[in-house]
C-alpha cells in the first residue's frame, strides 16, 4: 500500500518568507508525528496529532512554527519569517495508534537563503 | 545529558560477519524502542521494534532489550554491503513522540 507522503521534496527559500510543508500520512493512520533532522544528528520531535487536533506541540521551537491537521487526515507544518537556521529534512511519520511503530515519509529538505 | 546514546562509528566489519550496535537511554519510564535504518539521503525506515525484555528476531536482525541497564541493543548477522548505512535508536516516551540517538554509521566491507 502507499506510504506516508510529504510536499514539496525540496524547497528553496529566502530568509524572512513563508513556507508550507504538506504530509499525507499512511490511510487509516490516527497518529501523525513531525520531526526535525539536521545533519549527522537523529529526527527531533516537533509535533503531534492524534486525530485533528495537536495532543502534543511541546518541540515546535518557537511561535514562528505552526501545524495543523483540518480532518485529521493530511497535515500541513507552517514556518513564518524563515530564519537560515531552520534549514532541515523536516519529517512527517504517521502511525496506526500511538506507541505503535512509526512510519517515516521521504521528508522535505528545506533551505533558507 | 543526551536522552538516547549511540556510538557515532563508524562501525567497519566485513561482510558476512556480525555487526553489532548499542543504545543506551536515560528515562527508566520508557516502553517501546525501535531501530531504523537510514541511508544516505533517504528518510528513517524501521526494521525492528522491541517492548518486552529479551531477544527479538526477524531474519538477520535481532534486537536485544534490558530495562534495567537502559540498553538496546542490534545484531545484524551475515553482514551484506547493501546493509551499509546510518542506524538509528529511538526509545518511546508517553506512549508517543520518539526520542532519536544521533546514529550509527555502518560500512560492510566486500
Amino acid at each position: 500500500g502507499a506510504g506516508v507522503s510529504q510536499t514539496p521534496s525540496n524547497k528553496v527559500t529566502e530568509k524572512g518568507k513563508y513556507v508550507e510543508l504538506r504530509c499525507d500520512p499512511i490511510s487509516g493512520h490516527t497518529a501523525l508525528y513531525w520531526y526535525r533532522q539536521s545533519l549527522g544528528q537523529g529526527p527531533e520531535f516537533l509535533i503531534y496529532f492524534q486525530g485533528t487536533g495537536a495532543a502534543d506541540d511541546s518541540g515546535l521551537p518557537n511561535d514562528r512554527f505552526f501545524a495543523v491537521r483540518p480532518e485529521g487526515s493530511v497535515s500541513t507544518l507552517k514556518i513564518q519569517r524563515t530564519e537560515r537556521g531552520d534549514s532541515a529534512v523536516y519529517l512527517c511519520a504517521s502511525s496506526f495508534r500511538p506507541a505503535e511503530a512509526q512510519y517515516f515519509g521521504p521528508g522535505t529538505r528545506l533551505l533558507v537563503l | 545529558q543526551k536522552e538516547v546514546e549511540q556510538n557515532s562509528g563508524p562501525l567497519s566489519v566485513p561482510e558476512g560477519a556480525i555487526a553489532s550496535l548499542n543504545c543506551t537511554y536515560s528515562d527508566r519510564g520508557s516502553q517501546s524502542f525501535f531501530w531504523y535504518r537510514q541511508y544516505s539521503g533517504k528518510s528513517p525506515e524501521l526494521i525492528m521494534f522491541i517492548y518486552s525484555n529479551g531477544d527479538k528476531e526477524d531474519g538477520r536482525f535481532t534486537a536485544q532489550l534490558n530495562k534495567a541497564s537502559q540498553y538496546v541493543s542490534l545484531l545484524i548477522r551475515d553482514s551484506q554491503p547493501s546493509d551499509s548505512a546510518t542506524y538509528l535508536c529511538a526509545v518511546g516516551s508517553n506512549d508517543y513522540k520518539l526520542s532519536f540517538g544521533a546514529g550509527t554509521t555502518v560500512t560492510v566491507r566486500a
